[in-house]
C-alpha cells in the first residue's frame, strides 16, 4: 500500500528552525512531485512548496521564502522540508502530500504538528 | 494571493444534493483547467475526490461531480449520506509565483 510518514515536528521557539521528513513507502517517491501543505488549528488548507521527481525543481510560496527549503532524497526515499526563522504563524499541522494525478495530490501523510512558541 | 471562496457552510438531508462553489480568478481557476477538490474528515488527513476540474479518482463514488464555469468551480454531492459530512477544499493552479491556492474551505452538514 502507498503511504507516506511525516516526522520531525515539535515544539520551538521562535526563531527556530525545524526539519521536518516525509518518508514514502509502497511507491517510488523519486517518480512523483511532493508537496507540502500546512494547516493552522482550526484553519483551512494553505500550500506551501512542492519539489519535481527528482529534485531540480522547487516552488515555495511567498510567506516562506527565504525561511523555507524543500530538498529530496530519493535514495531514501524522502523529502524534506527545511524551516528556519520560524514565526508563531507558522503553528500548524504539515502534511506531504504526493502528485500522483496532474496539478493535484492523490496520497496524504498523517501530518506532523509543529508549535512555534516560547 | 488570496484564497479561492467557498461558502463556509452546506447542508442537505440524506439523498439530496448539495452544489459548493469555488470562485476564483482568471490568474487561477478560470485560467486552468486544473482544479482539484479534497475533503476532510475532523482530525484526518485530506483525500483527492476531484481533479482536472470532472475527473474521479478510482475508487470515489460517481456521487462526487466537478464542473467549472468562468472563474467559478462547483463540486457537487449527490444522493447524501452520512459519511459525506466533512470539510471540503477546492484548489487551483495559479502559475506564475502563486503555483497553487487553496479555497476557503466548506463544512457540509448532512441533516
Amino acid at each position: 500500500e502507498a503511504q507516506l510518514v511525516e516526522s520531525g515536528g515539535g515544539l520551538v521557539e521562535p526563531g527556530g528552525s525545524l526539519r521536518l521528513s516525509c518518508a514514502a513507502s509502497g511507491f517510488t517517491s523519486g517518480n512523483y512531485w511532493i508537496w507540502w501543505v500546512r494547516q493552522a488549528p482550526g484553519k483551512g488548507l494553505v500550500w506551501v512548496s512542492d519539489v519535481s521527481p527528482d529534485g531540480s525543481e522547487t516552488k515555495l510560496a511567498d510567506f516562506v521564502k527565504g525561511r523555507f527549503t524543500i530538498s529530496r532524497d530519493n535514495a531514501k526515499n524522502t523529502v524534506y522540508l527545511h524551516m528556519n526563522s520560524l514565526r508563531a504563524e507558522d503553528t500548524a499541522v504539515y502534511y506531504c502530500a504526493r502528485g500522483g494525478v496532474y496539478f493535484a495530490v492523490d496520497i496524504w501523510g498523517q501530518g506532523t504538528l509543529v508549535t512555534v512558541s516560547s | 494571493q488570496s484564497a479561492l471562496t467557498q461558502p463556509p457552510s452546506a447542508s442537505g438531508s440524506p439523498g439530496q444534493s448539495v452544489t459548493i462553489s469555488c470562485t476564483g480568478t482568471s490568474s487561477d481557476v478560470g485560467g486552468y483547467n486544473y482544479v482539484s477538490w479534497y475533503q476532510q474528515h475532523p482530525g484526518k488527513a485530506p483525500k483527492l475526490i476531484i481533479y482536472e476540474v470532472s475527473k474521479r479518482p478510482s475508487g470515489v463514488p460517481d456521487r462526487f461531480s466537478g464542473s467549472k464555469s468562468g472563474n467559478t468551480a462547483s463540486l457537487t454531492v449527490s444522493g447524501l449520506q452520512a459519511e459525506d459530512e466533512a470539510d471540503y477544499y477546492c484548489n487551483s493552479y495559479a502559475g506564475g509565483n502563486i503555483f497553487f491556492v487553496f479555497g476557503t474551505g466548506t463544512t457540509v452538514t448532512v441533516l
